[in-house]
């Protein structure tokens, strides 16, 4: 079974700080997604990295995947409170077309307070 | 693109009643659906995977014959919850898979929150 612990679990903070959120597993995922989700919504795909030490930006966002392909962080700069939200990442095994799965974290849930 | 939909958005119901919840792909074929469970300030629970024209797998200690999955079109898929029960009160996510999509990439709908009294 594959498990991706993700930390912190709960993360509360000013407008305008920085924080950075772990995805941890032992074991290799083909890729990685991070997801958002509000409040009685679902999750909307922030990015998907598939390479090893592969960086991706979205604005305030930034995206690593290791260079092993077991862990991710998501590293917000200067907190919103429009970044409030649960954050999910999930870890897709080897792309074979039949299952699709994804192995979901625990999620990050984040409040920013203006 | 990459659009889903669910009806209902929320729903009440009566303990013993059956309600069901469809799940609808706008601008894209899914031959794969997933179907989560969530309750508040936790992370998605995978139930069972529904692929388009065959049966649906469900993950361990999920019962079957309580969530009934019919993935008949490669644009819906639906949840029955038969015999609802307050236990079974939560928030209900599908989520796709495009056909010709790459990476597990899933699209997740807006929820259905199930309400059992």
């Amino acid at each position: 079974t594959q498990l991706l612990e993700q930390s912190p679990q709960f993360l509360s903070i000013q407008e305008g700080e920085n924080l950075t959120v772990y995805c941890n597993s032992s074991s290799v995922f083909s890729s990685l997604q991070w997801y958002r989700q509000e409040p009685g919504e679902g999750p909307v795909l922030l990015v998907t990295v598939v390479t090893g030490g592969e960086v991706k930006k979205l604005k305030r966002l930034t995206f690593q995947f290791g260079d092993a392909r077991k862990d991710s962080s998501l590293h917000i700069t200067a907190a919103q409170p429009g970044d409030t939200g649960l954050y999910l990442c999930a870890g897709g095994g080897p792309y074979s077309g039949s299952a699709r799965q994804l192995t979901f974290g625990s999620g990050t849930q984040l409040t920013v307070l203006p | 693109g990459a659009v889903v939909s669910q009806h209902p958005s929320w729903v009440i119901c009566k303990s013993g009643t059956s309600v069901k919840i469809e799940c609808r792909s706008l601008d894209f074929q899914a031959t794969t659906m997933f179907w989560y469970r969530q309750f508040p300030k936790q992370s998605l629970m995978l139930m069972a995977t529904s692929n388009e024209g065959s049966k649906a797998t469900y993950e361990q200690g999920v019962e079957k014959d309580k969530f009934l999955i019919n993935h008949a079109s490669l644009t819906l898929s639906t949840l029955t919850v038969t015999s609802a029960h307050p236990e079974d009160s939560s928030f209900y996510i599908c989520s796709a898979v495009t056909s010709g999509g790459a990476y597990n990439e899933q699209f997740f709908g807006p929820g259905t929150r199930l309400t059992v009294l």
